[in-house]
């Protein structure tokens, strides 16, 4: 299982927005609304940021929000602040029964 | 408190054995499929293996399969990762999560690193 594919960066000024896209296939994300996306700072483990394409979970600010198109995800952060920056991962579940992460993208505020 | 505890990682020579621990205390433990997910040092993430709530289903990556085993022991709260036959690409931090609604994963442990080396 190949890793979707992910920009290895994104930056933006405070209050911009910027958008992260994640791609994947018929097999992952063309045939499955379970895609997450993850943040995670250095040095710290990945925190839950949206489940099922486009859900917050509680305490997720709601600048972060996410939508999908055919085989391709995306994740929005409106407003961008400087604690946003950190390394941001996609995920979806497979036909195999199994799961695939994004390779990562940096985000940088700038 | 609602939390994951990894333990047992170190340093392993190739061709070695290592068995990870994860202690989950806070939730209904056994309600709840698990998953151990690893990044290697300055790399992304990757899943690696999970386990449904009763231990009766498991699915691993192709990577690992054959050679790690995923359990549960919901009366300890724990869950486990065997790991034989090990080399050298499988150093990375193992970490384990949990799984929540519609597979995301929404709680993780800090983390354990297992080095692979000779």
């Amino acid at each position: 299982q190949s890793a979707l594919t992910q920009p290895p960066s994104v930056s933006g000024s405070p209050g911009q927005s910027v958008t992260i896209s994640c791609t994947g296939t018929s097999s992952d994300i063309g045939s499955y609304n379970r895609v997450s996306w993850y943040q995670q700072p250095p040095g710290t483990a990945p925190k839950l940021m949206i489940y099922e394409v486009s859900n917050r979970p509680s305490g997720v600010p709601d600048r972060f929000s996410g939508s999908k198109s055919g085989n391709t995800a995306s994740l929005t952060i409106s407003g961008l602040q400087a604690e946003d920056e950190a390394d941001y991962y996609c995920s979806s579940y497979t036909s195999s029964s199994t799961y695939v992460f994004g390779a990562g993208t940096k985000v940088t505020v700038l | 408190e609602v939390q994951l505890v990894e333990s047992g990682g170190g340093l392993v020579q190739p061709g070695g054995s290592l068995r990870l621990s994860c202690a989950a205390s806070g939730f209904t433990f056994s309600g709840f499929y698990m998953h151990w997910v690893r990044q290697a040092p300055g790399q992304g993430l990757i899943w690696v293996s999970d386990i449904n709530g009763d231990g009766s289903y498991t699915s691993y990556a192709d990577s690992v399969k054959g050679r790690f085993t995923i359990s549960r022991d919901n009366a300890k709260n724990t869950l486990y990762l065997q790991m034989n036959s090990l080399r050298v690409d499988d150093t990375a931090v193992y970490y384990c999560a949990r799984g929540g609604v519609m597979a995301a994963t929404d709680l993780w442990g800090q983390g354990t690193l297992v080095t692979v080396s000779s």
